[in-house]
């Protein structure tokens, strides 16, 4: 069955960098992609962008470009989200999910990865 | 970017009615859309893809239609388990946006 497990919560200080993992199973890791969702506290969904697990091609939010990058390890069918120059807004719980083009639903997530941000 | 919007935000309803909740696009994105389930402390579940698609293994008394700007996601009979968040999804132009999502709780 296909599982997407994410790496465990984190306490970061504001200026400072956080990576989470997101390693998958289940079904064949370079025949999709993984976009990363993100949830504030008691808020909604907002896409943070998508990395081809195929040939590495990555599609950032507009807001987050040149905060975050997306990277693959195809040898442990694993994703990363590196999130740099954290603000406390940046508190959120962070998902995984599969996603084949980068513009498409989502058919399985991550069970999450609560990220705080506080000094 | 397209924005989504639910209404409404919150109900309360009982076990065994039936609920629709309504997702509206800024501008029209063909059937492109899903409707998630989230309960507290989970990640999303998709229920229904391409407007009206139901994901395989979700029961069959949910159901979604529409098309362009105006779709529905419709409960038929309300059962204890469905008291959850439901979010739509466009997927029709980047980036990828959700609506603010709906509140079903119990009445």
């Amino acid at each position: 069955q296909v599982q997407l497990v994410q790496s465990g919560a984190e306490v970061k200080k504001p200026g400072a960098s956080v990576k989470v993992s997101c390693k998958a199973s289940g079904y064949t890791f370079t025949s999709y992609g993984i976009s990363w969702v993100r949830q504030a506290p008691g808020q909604g969904l907002e896409w943070m962008g998508w990395i081809s697990a195929y040939n590495g091609n990555t599609n950032y939010a507009q807001k987050l470009q040149g905060r975050v990058t997306m990277t693959t390890d195809t040898s442990t069918s694993t994703a990363y989200m590196e999130l740099r120059s954290l603000r406390s807004d940046d508190t959120a719980v962070y998902y995984c999910a599969r996603d084949s083009t980068g513009l498409n639903y989502f058919d399985y997530w991550g069970q999450g990865t609560l990220v705080t941000v506080s000094s | 970017a397209i924005r989504m919007t639910q209404s409404p935000s919150s109900f309360s309803a009982s076990t065994g009615d039936r609920v629709t909740i309504t997702c509206r696009a800024s501008q029209g994105i063909s059937s492109y859309l899903a409707w998630y389930q989230q309960k507290p402390g989970k990640a999303p579940k998709l229920l229904i893809y391409a407007a009206s698609t139901l994901q395989s293994g979700v029961p069959s008394r949910f159901s979604g239609s529409g098309s362009g700007t105006d779709f529905t996601l419709t409960i038929s009979c309300l059962q204890s388990e469905d008291f959850a968040t439901y979010y739509c999804q466009q997927y029709y132009s980047y980036p990828g946006t959700f609506g603010q999502g709906t509140k079903v709780e119990i009445k």
